[in-house]
């Protein structure tokens, strides 16, 4: 899998938008970009994946870039409850295993 | 609610000791992933298994083996504990069966076992 580049920490005023980058130069054509993150001690959760399309669910939108070298991670209206350490992962969707790096801390502050 | 569950939530134990830390998978999951957690370390992945085979090798030592049952649900022995041992252990479970749910690579992951090796 692909490795990722993601800046170690980020802080946000809450009610603004959170824009977490995550660079993946050597990204594959059949690899998909996911994002995951992790509150405390909790165990990681699911926040949204994509190809090449922007994606938008419930807790976010994925911006990624036409060249997918980069992408973009968009909490619309950042939380207290929104801080944690946020993962940008790069994967095929078959059964190999998900490596994880050290991800962004993200802080947002009142 | 992620549908996979660990037991036990906390384990204290004595260095050189053996533990064994359950995973049971979302209901129809076919893979198993186990990582390591260390205080303020980042998600060590150490095994994969799918559909009772080992399928990826991480950072896994030796005194550390795994396995995953006919019934899907897996085992993570971790053996001549050390003070080094001490973590939260995650499992996670992904790939659904033919016909359960779509398979959209996505894990999801249990709550963790804490392990404290005194």
């Amino acid at each position: 899998d692909a490795k990722t580049t993601q800046p170690p920490s980020m802080d946000c005023a809450e009610g603004r938008a959170a824009n977490l980058p995550c660079n993946h130069s050597t990204i594959s054509g059949n690899e998909y970009v996911y994002w995951y993150r992790q509150i405390h001690s909790q165990g990681p959760q699911y926040i949204i994946h994509g190809l090449k399309n922007n994606e938008t669910n419930e807790m976010a939108s994925l911006i990624i870039t036409e060249d997918r070298k980069s992408s973009t991670l968009i909490l619309p209206h950042a939380t207290l409850r929104d801080t944690a350490v946020y993962y940008c992962i790069v994967r095929t969707y078959n059964n190999n295993d998900m490596r994880f790096g050290a991800g962004t801390r993200l802080t947002v502050k009142p | 609610d992620s549908g996979v569950t660990q037991t036990p939530k906390h384990l204290i134990t004595a260095t050189g000791q053996r533990v064994t830390l359950r995973c049971s998978p979302r209901s129809g999951d076919l893979s198993v992933y186990w990582y390591q957690q260390s205080l303020d370390q980042g998600l060590q992945f150490l095994i994969q298994y799918y559909n009772g085979e080992e399928r990826a090798k991480g950072n896994i030592l030796e005194r550390f083996s795994a396995q995953q049952f006919p019934d899907l649900h897996s085992e993570l022995n971790l053996s001549s504990l050390e003070l080094g041992d001490s973590a939260l252990y995650f499992c996670a479970s992904s790939t659904p069966q033919r016909g359960v749910q779509l398979n959209t690579g996505e894990l999801f992951f249990g709550e963790g076992s804490r392990l404290t090796v005194l």
